[in-house]
């Protein structure tokens, strides 16, 4: 059973392109994460989707940022115009249903996306 | 919205010695996750150990074992004989319905 896949793993864009992660979630696991990791820091909560619909997007910046986790494919982050502040590693994570129909708490993160903005 | 809070940013521990790392979160919950995860200099997360706030028994796996006080909103984490793989990076994090936070991180020096 494959693990979260996140691709690409290491991304270059200049300011003002567009940057787009992909994150394949485990086989089962209908629940999706992203977090964002600046340089030293710990991972900030951005947004939690399921299939086709956005849970809680509550660390999302307002402008730019955008999250989709279609029924069919993997889940994009996509970061419009970037800037030099957006340079970052991109977690992602998903986690399955538990038996009771509850999400269960244990998350299982890919390895990262690192984006660079030159 | 919860807070996870982790007052050491550098702890150093000498090898086979046991070190704690300390963790405190805000929550007004009862039914929750809390969790250490470990991250290397690769980058990838893994999961060291998980409680289940409605268990009061402490977890444990193997070198690592949790001091878990509900009331006092602490998870604090315990490595004993410490090796120097262990060093990482250690954030503690809280879940809850699959809201998962992390705290800012414990980074964590074995030294030889």
């Amino acid at each position: 059973n494959a693990g979260v896949m996140q691709n690409p793993r290491h991304l270059v864009r200049r300011r003002g392109q567009e940057a787009r992660l992909r994150c394949s979630p485990m086989k089962g696991h209908s629940h999706v994460y992203w977090y964002r990791q600046l340089p030293e820091e710990g991972l900030k909560f951005m947004v939690y989707l399921q299939k086709e619909n956005i849970i809680d997007e509550s660390g999302m910046p307002k402008e730019r940022f955008s999250a989709e986790f279609p029924k069919e494919g993997p889940s994009i982050l996509r970061i419009q115009q970037v800037v030099r502040g957006d340079s970052a590693a991109y977690f992602c994570a998903s986690s399955p249903i538990t038996g009771r129909g509850s999400v269960s708490g244990e998350l299982f993160f890919g390895e990262g996306s690192r984006l660079t903005v030159l | 919205a919860q807070t996870v809070t982790q007052s050491q940013p550098e702890m150093s521990v000498q090898e086979a010695e046991t070190v704690t790392l300390s963790c405190t979160y805000d929550t007004s919950e009862s039914d929750y996750y809390l969790f250490w995860y470990k991250q290397p200099p690769s980058r990838q997360m893994i999961l060291v150990i998980r409680q289940e706030a409605y268990k009061q028994q402490n977890a444990t796996e193997n070198r690592f074992s949790v001091n878990f006080q509900k009331a006092a909103k602490s998870f604090s984490l315990k490595i004993s004989d410490s090796q120097l793989g262990d060093a990482a990076m250690y954030f503690c994090a809280y879940a809850q319905r699959g809201d998962m936070r992390f705290g800012a991180g414990t980074r964590l020096t074995v030294k030889p």
